[in-house]
């Protein structure tokens, strides 16, 4: 099936600075989502890609479709104290027949105040 | 609130033993996802319904199962449970078959196997 690696793992930033993550896929994609996880809830979406190139922002937050299909990336900028969660990407691989969402393993972002 | 509501919150059990997680969706979507979430890993796709019929399966065990009532709430059925089994279970709702659609997340369930 299709594979999903998602990096950094986690990182640890200081308050104001950028942040930069990223998810690069095994084969192409079709749709590209990035969900953020708070501690004790559910995956929220943040931003959700439809094409090739897209790039779309949401507030701080902006995420692109790359060109290739086969990786995304999501920034946020001047971060804040609550940007501390998880990051996930997801996608779909319609090629394969299959329209579920495969998930990364996620970012772990920490901000130091 | 996201409108996709799971119940309990928290289950402690031991191990050998049958749980049943509930997950209400989103008004007016037909479509109900589980996913397992356990330490460290990502979220994996358990099963899929959409209107009352299984729609697609993921990485389930066969000891666990699932069903998507006329009310169009859903239960995932956990039985012979294993240490291994601890984890969050996530429901999530869409308005459409399409696995490729926006999903909803609820809450989750957090179970822990003693």
């Amino acid at each position: 099936g299709q594979q999903l690696n998602q990096s950094p793992q986690s990182m640890f930033i200081q308050e104001g600075e950028d942040v930069s993550m990223n998810c690069t896929s095994s084969s192409i994609f079709n749709t590209w989502l990035w969900y953020k996880q708070d501690p004790g809830e559910g995956p929220v979406l943040l931003i959700a890609l439809y094409k090739a190139g897209e790039l779309t922002s949401n507030g701080r937050l902006t995420a692109q479709f790359g060109i290739t299909r086969k990786d995304s990336f999501l920034n946020i900028s001047a971060s804040i104290p609550s940007d501390v969660g998880i990051y996930f990407c997801a996608g779909t691989d319609s090629g394969a027949g299959s329209y579920q969402l495969t998930f990364g393993k996620g970012t772990k972002l920490s901000v130091i105040p | 609130d996201s409108g996709v509501t799971q119940t309990p919150k928290h289950l402690i059990t031991a191990t050998g033993q049958r749980v049943t997680l509930r997950c209400s969706p989103r008004s007016g979507d037909l479509s109900v996802y589980w996913y397992q979430q356990s330490l460290d890993q990502g979220l994996q796709f358990l099963i899929q319904y959409y209107n009352g019929e299984e729609r697609a399966k993921g990485n389930i065990l066969e000891r666990f199962s699932a069903q998507q009532f006329p009310d169009l709430h859903s239960e995932l059925n956990l039985s012979s449970l294993e240490l291994g089994d601890s984890a969050l279970y996530f429901c999530a709702s869409s308005g459409t078959a399409s696995g490729a659609n926006v999903l909803t997340f609820g809450a989750g369930s957090r179970l822990t196997v003693l």
